[in-house]
């Protein structure tokens, strides 16, 4: 089955600088990448998504990157704000197998210092 | 509107005690359904899924049970709770395209 590495597992940086987050995969046959952010003691929402068509995609001050060669891809936070303080989950899955479901990374925890 | 309700949210049961999560869906039909599980501190395990009524398949060995009566309710439960059961539980459904959306999630503590 598919396996999602996610790193660093805890970041920290000043407000006003960017962010990274890297995740690698190993099932050559995912095709859908979303990003969750989490909240303390709240569910996961969906922040941005890429499928594996495309190699960037961009909202605002998040974007993600996509290598299917290397089967990685990063979300980049920049001009980071105290409420991007959160854990941030990677995910990917193969959309049209059995259930879809989403392969998480184990989270990486961003604090913005003020 | 497509929304997820998930209930209750919290609740501490003594161990050995059965347990029973319901999630709904509104807004959609014959959604893909899932049961997640965050313990303390960590990240998102697949616990149950659901592509129909009547249909769950299970991604690892528990003492946890799934069904799903009506296409879109589903439901977690247990007959009999251990300490490791405790932590943060997430109902979720693909309700378009390739999105997944959760629930508000069900506290539990085992005690």
């Amino acid at each position: 089955g598919e396996n999602v590495e996610q790193h660093p597992s805890t970041l920290s940086v000043q407000e006003g600088d960017s962010a990274v987050i890297k995740c690698t995969y190993s099932d050559s046959a995912s095709n859908y990448f979303p990003w969750y952010k989490q909240e303390l003691g709240k569910r996961p929402q969906l922040i941005i998504d890429i499928r594996s068509n495309v190699g960037e995609k961009k909202d605002q001050r998040i974007a993600v990157t996509l290598n299917k060669t290397a089967k990685h891809f990063s979300l980049h936070i920049t001009e980071t704000q105290p409420e991007d303080s959160a854990v941030y989950f990677c995910a990917a899955s193969m959309v049209g197998r059995g259930a879809d479901g989403l392969t998480f990374g184990k989270g990486t925890h961003l604090i913005i210092q003020p | 509107s497509q929304t997820i309700h998930q209930w209750p949210a919290t609740l501490v049961q003594p161990v050995g005690s059965p347990l029973s999560l319901e999630c709904t869906v509104e807004g959609t039909s014959n959604p893909n359904l899932y049961w997640y599980r965050q313990a303390a501190g960590r990240g998102l395990q697949l616990l149950f899924y659901s592509v129909g009524i009547g249909q769950i398949s299970s991604e690892v060995p528990q003492n946890l049970s799934a069904s799903r009566p009506q296409d879109r309710q589903f439901i977690l439960s247990s007959k009999k709770l251990l300490l490791s059961d405790s932590g943060f539980y997430l109902c979720a459904a693909r309700l378009s395209g390739n999105t997944i959306y959760f629930g508000e999630g069900s506290w539990l503590t085992v005690v």
